[in-house]
């Protein structure tokens, strides 16, 4: 099935950097959501943002959604070993019914001391 | 609220055997959703639930796959004559119901067909 794309696939980063990710697709989402997965676990919802151009903060994390509904961004600043997972957008597709989420292929975050 | 609950968390099987996972989503969301997720992939949409009515399907859901929600609370999803290729952590989410799309994902189920 589709997935979206998200780079960079894999970051090594040390404690306290800050950390920047994307996520884009070919067509257009009406809702952009960011989820956390730790080994074993399911995905931990993060930030959820809903109109285009939109910036929506929770704690050390910041998420955008793109202006051309194609694309989302998210950073974490000051980042800390617990950080440490990885992170996955997903779109809802622009259409009337649409009620399933389409998943990016994940950026993994290994933070080192 | 004790979120989205799953079980069993692991199941191995032979292949060719039928297995059988349940899913409890939040209470009072009406909405509920079956993913797929391989190793080193993001989650894959199977299905999803609205109340009791299964309103949409991916091409994913093979003739072996079944999901049910008989009374709108808690679904099951069945696979018969399992395959190998079936090996996967099946997660089940729930949402309300509105234009606040957010869905709240459990812990999933990990499956291991030998």
């Amino acid at each position: 099935g589709q997935q979206l794309n998200q780079s960079p696939q894999s970051m090594f980063i040390q404690e306290g950097e800050d950390v920047s990710m994307n996520c884009t697709s070919s067509s257009i989402f009406n809702t952009w959501l960011w989820y956390k997965q730790e080994p074993g676990e399911g995905p931990v919802l993060l930030i959820a943002l809903y109109k285009a151009g939109e910036l929506t903060s929770n704690g050390r994390l910041t998420a955008q959604f793109g202006i051309t509904r194609k694309d989302s961004f998210l950073n974490i600043s000051a980042s800390i070993p617990s950080d440490v997972g990885i992170y996955f957008c997903a779109g809802q597709p622009y259409t009337g019914t649409a009620s399933k989420l389409t998943f990016g292929t994940g950026t993994r975050l290994q933070v080192t001391l | 609220d004790t979120g989205v609950s799953q079980d069993p968390r692991h199941k191995i099987t032979k292949r060719g055997q039928n297995v059988t996972f349940r899913c409890d989503p939040i209470s009072e969301h009406n909405r509920l959703y079956w993913y797929r997720q391989t190793l080193g992939q993001g989650p894959e949409f199977l299905t999803y639930f609205q109340n009791e009515a299964q309103l949409e399907k991916s091409r994913l859901l093979s003739d072996r796959f079944s999901a049910e929600r008989p009374k709108g609370s808690f679904s099951t999803l069945e696979i018969q004559r399992t395959e190998q290729g079936d090996s996967a952590m099946y997660l089940c989410a729930s949402s309300w119901p509105g234009p606040q799309y957010e869905q709240y994902f459990g812990p999933g189920t990990r499956l291991t067909v030998t």
